[in-house]
């Protein structure tokens, strides 16, 4: 049974930092790239990031770029996001999903149950 | 990048036909996928790719595509099916994912 578990959220301050964790399970991890997607409250689904199978490609959405770096190690079984400079608006449910292929099929057919991070002063 | 276009809001009898689109240039390129959302739920994939379901996604939802337009289809709408769906596809530079904004569908 595929399993996507994630931590790490929590409230932090503008200009801050927090990392997410992702535990992987269930299939071979480092068969299939990974994405982060996030949901403000209320909001809809936001593509964040993706990082491929191997984890040598990496891309990131607009919003977010300069700011955040995805990374996983496949030894591990693990995706993370690394998530800098924080903003009001990058309050959201980050949920990580996995993807049908190696590289982005963009087909998300597993997906965790979130981490809230919320960014407040 | 690109955006995909969803109706915010569509409601079926229940029993009935309907179809949830979502219109964008990069669906010229490529498929889209559609997502099912219940409330304080993570995101179900039902539709992938030309027309394929996951399994244990029920035969009554079915995708289809037309130029820049991808189309989900529930036939016989059933009261669980009542959800905020999702479309999304990669965008024109392939390496990136958008989202439609998503549409709340009513069963009634």
């Amino acid at each position: 049974e595929v399993q996507l578990v994630e931590s790490g959220g929590g409230v932090v301050q503008p200009g801050g930092s927090l990392r997410l964790s992702c535990a992987a399970s269930g299939f071979t991890f480092d068969d299939y790239a990974m994405h982060w997607v996030r949901q403000a409250p209320g909001k809809g689904l936001e593509w964040v990031s993706l990082i491929s199978g191997d984890g040598g490609s990496t891309y990131y959405a607009d919003s977010v770029k300069g700011r955040f770096t995805i990374s996983r190690d496949n030894s591990k079984n693990s995706l993370y996001l690394q998530m800098n400079s924080l903003r009001t608006e990058d309050t959201a449910l980050y949920y990580c999903a996995k993807d049908r292929g190696t590289g982005t099929t963009g087909y998300f057919d597993y997906w965790g149950q979130g981490t809230l991070v919320t960014v407040s002063s | 990048s690109s955006e995909l276009t969803q109706d915010p809001a569509v409601s079926v009898a229940l029993g009935q036909t309907v179809r949830i689109t979502c219109q964008g240039d990069s669906l010229r390129n490529y498929y889209a996928s559609w997502y099912q959302q219940k409330p304080g739920q993570a995101p179900v994939l039902v539709i992938y790719g030309k027309n394929n379901r996951p399994l244990g996604i029920p035969d009554r939802f079915s995708g289809s595509s037309s130029g820049n337009t991808a189309s989900l289809t529930i036939t016989g709408a059933q009261a669980e099916d009542e959800a905020d769906y999702y479309c999304n596809s990669r965008d024109s530079s392939g390496n990136h994912v958008v989202f439609g904004g998503g549409t709340k569908l009513t069963v009634l």
